[in-house]
């Protein structure tokens, strides 16, 4: 199956810096990949969509302007939390479509990033 | 109303006992039905995809009713290491790579 990396796989940040995280396709190609956020106990939720060359899609109720999304290649999009407050603790999960299982309509998840915000 | 509801689970059972999930999906036009399994602090993976006719893989089976909209995941001879977080995903209507909508995820303890 296809492989998805992410970089850093945890981070512990001081409140109001900025955390940078990287999602890598590192067998494929990807012109779609997807931001999830989760807590404790709940679902993945999804943040925005990933697309390469173009603007980043935001779902309801996340700030464009908080979380910076940047998808400058194929094989690479990178979720930038900005001014990170203690209630963006959470474990951030990035997926990205293969082209390649098109048919089978199967996401291709990274291990995630687990921010801690102190 | 969400787009996946699934049962809310914990099951906790013991080895070799069958267990079923299931899950419903509001949306009518959807397409693509999967199960992903989720181990705490990890990513979702891949269990199965849901067809139409149904599909069994080894002790897995999962089941489609589109007039109901409900989809269902059989587990058969339980095992330590199916102990998990079971995630009913339906893809965005009408589109293989649309949007995934993920249930809250039913919880499972095999134990021995």
């Amino acid at each position: 199956g296809a492989v998805v990396s992410q970089h850093p796989s945890w981070v512990i940040c001081k409140s109001g810096t900025s955390v940078k995280i990287e999602c890598r396709s590192l067998d494929f190609q990807a012109t779609t990949m997807f931001w999830y956020r989760q807590f404790p106990k709940q679902s993945l939720m999804l943040m925005a969509t990933s697309n390469e060359g173009s603007k980043a899609t935001y779902e309801q109720g996340v700030e464009k302007d908080k979380f910076l999304i940047n998808h400058a290649s194929l094989t690479l999009s990178t979720l930038t939390v900005t001014s990170a407050h203690p209630e963006d603790s959470s474990f951030y999960i990035c997926s990205a479509d293969n082209s390649g299982t098109k048919t089978l309509g199967e996401q291709f998840f990274g291990p995630g990033t687990r921010l801690t915000v102190l | 109303r969400k787009e996946v509801e699934q049962d809310p689970g914990p099951f906790n059972v013991p080895e070799g006992a069958t267990v079923a999930f299931n899950c419903t999906y509001s949306n009518s036009a959807s397409q693509s039905f999967f199960w992903y399994r989720q181990d705490c602090r990890k990513e979702p993976k891949l269990l199965m995809s849901v067809y139409s006719s149904g599909n069994e893989d080894g002790r897995f089976t999962a089941q489609l009713n589109r007039a109901s909209q409900y989809i269902s995941l059989l587990i058969r001879d339980s095992k330590l290491s199916d102990s998990a977080t079971y995630l009913c995903v339906v893809r965005e209507g009408g589109s293989t790579l649309g949007r995934l909508y993920f249930g809250r995820g039913t919880q499972l303890t095999v134990w021995p």
